[in-house]
């Protein structure tokens, strides 16, 4: 069990320009979530996945962002025409389907200048 | 709307017992956690309550009342690696596993 992980681990990135994160959830677990978290503030929910299917996405999350799962396996978010508010680290958490704790990854930090 | 409070800021000494507190006021509930993330780390699962009562974990233990929305994480015997910041995280109904968070409390140990 290696544990969830996400890359790039760091992304610099002008605005306007596109960027896609990935996340590799623990094999085993059907459910995979998008979090966005902010200095001195907790995480804030985006999407979740259970299998291939986006079951929720935040209101908060404009058109900009997209995020999938194709083979329900990994998953990405692709922010499209990032904003310097869109700086953040974006943070992955897998689960079983059956089971309520989320284990999550080491995050991916962008910062766009 | 759905809400959870904790204080910013605690400090302690090491060796002590502190407590932090979390109210929540969500549409739901289906259970509450508590996680520690030290900086620029993903946070880690600490406990779960999904009934009133206290969960004993070594070192740690958390509280839980539904009547008043009320649950806090006691830290005893503080170690030096204990400052971190602690998550209060919120699964508002049955169907929907998604977490809301607090914006977590920073917690500072003294040598």
């Amino acid at each position: 069990d290696t544990g969830v992980s996400q890359n790039p681990r760091h992304k610099i990135t002008k605005r306007g320009q596109n960027v896609t994160f990935r996340c590799d959830p623990i094999s085993e677990h059907n459910r995979l979530y998008w979090y966005r978290q902010t200095l001195g503030q907790g995480p804030e929910f985006l999407t979740y996945f259970q299998n291939e299917a986006q079951l929720e996405k935040s209101r908060l999350l404009s058109d900009r962002f997209s995020a999938e799962r194709p083979k329900g396996s990994f998953s990405t978010l692709e922010i499209q025409r990032t904003e310097q508010g869109d700086s953040a680290m974006y943070l992955c958490a897998s689960s079983l389907a059956e089971g309520y704790e989320q284990y999550f990854g080491p995050g991916t930090r962008l910062t766009v200048t | 709307g759905q809400n959870i409070d904790q204080p910013t800021e605690m400090t302690a000494t090491e060796g002590a017992i502190v407590q932090i507190n979390c109210t929540y006021q969500t549409s739901g509930f289906n259970g509450l956690f508590w996680y520690q993330q030290h900086a620029g780390e993903a946070p880690t699962f600490l406990s779960y309550n999904v009934l009133d009562g206290l969960e004993e974990k070594g070192r740690f233990s958390s509280f839980l009342s539904r009547s008043k929305g009320y649950s806090y994480l006691l830290l005893k015997e503080l170690q030096m690696k204990d400052s971190a910041s602690y998550l209060c995280a919120v699964s508002p109904a049955s169907g929907t596993y998604k977490y809301i968070f607090g914006t977590g409390t920073r917690l500072k140990v003294l040598a």
